[in-house]
């Protein structure tokens, strides 16, 4: 079955980088997601890769993907306050269904 | 462009009544989807619509859930009765292009 597994913790230095990491169990995946969650609001898409590419950049944020280990990270550079949320790892299961990770709290130390 | 609005924002009621959620997606988005998000919890999808017809219910807990999306255009998630364990974030997403899907601020609701 599908699984998405993520660190549920991680504390940065304002200005620096962050890097949330996220492992996924279903090789079939054709798309895998990155979703911000800030407090008592819904999800918003930050960014998407295709399983046949293996990084994606936008801005500040860099996505690899590791299809052998089916490893999954996502690379904020330059580390703002305004990035203090939790970040969601996700993987279409089929029909563009998503199974989503725990989430990995982000807290950007001033 | 309005993004996914839901309504209400929250709710509480006690255990063994029954509730309603809302939800309109953006307009011209053809796919609906309900997800129940657990405190400290991803979203697990409970429905998928496309259109007015059900592509995919069986994560839905049918006993208790009910879904519908008779014009193909807004929705209601409805619990009947409730139990505890219901107690979650209710979140609509509707999406065009199928892997891009666009959620609303959710509904938080309290099972006593």
């Amino acid at each position: 079955g599908e699984d998405v597994e993520q660190s549920l913790f991680l504390s940065v230095r304002e200005g620096d980088s962050s890097v949330i990491n996220c492992t996924y169990t279903d090789s079939s995946s054709t798309y895998l997601y990155w979703y911000k969650q800030e407090p008592g609001a819904g999800l918003q898409l930050l960014t998407y890769i295709f399983s046949n590419m293996d990084m994606k950049q936008d801005q500040r944020l860099t996505v690899l993907l590791n299809k052998k280990d089916k490893h999954l990270s996502l690379r904020i550079a330059d580390t703002q306050t305004g990035d203090s949320a939790i970040y969601f790892c996700a993987e279409d299961a089929g029909s563009y269904q998503l199974t989503f990770g725990k989430g990995t709290k982000l807290s950007v130390i001033p | 462009e309005a993004g996914v609005a839901q309504s209400p924002r929250y709710k509480i009621i006690e255990k063994r009544q029954s509730v309603a959620f809302w939800c309109n997606p953006i307009s011209g988005h053809a796919t609906l989807y309900w997800y129940q998000q657990i405190l400290g919890q991803g979203p697990k999808l409970l429905i998928q619509f496309q259109n007015n017809g059900v592509v995919d219910d069986s994560q839905l807990p049918k006993d208790r859930f009910s879904a519908e999306r008779l014009k193909g255009v807004d929705s209601t998630l409805k619990i009947q009765p409730a139990k505890l364990e219901d107690s979650a974030v209710y979140l609509c997403a509707s999406s065009a292009v199928q892997h891009e899907q666009f959620f609303g601020p959710g509904t938080r609701l309290t099972v006593l």
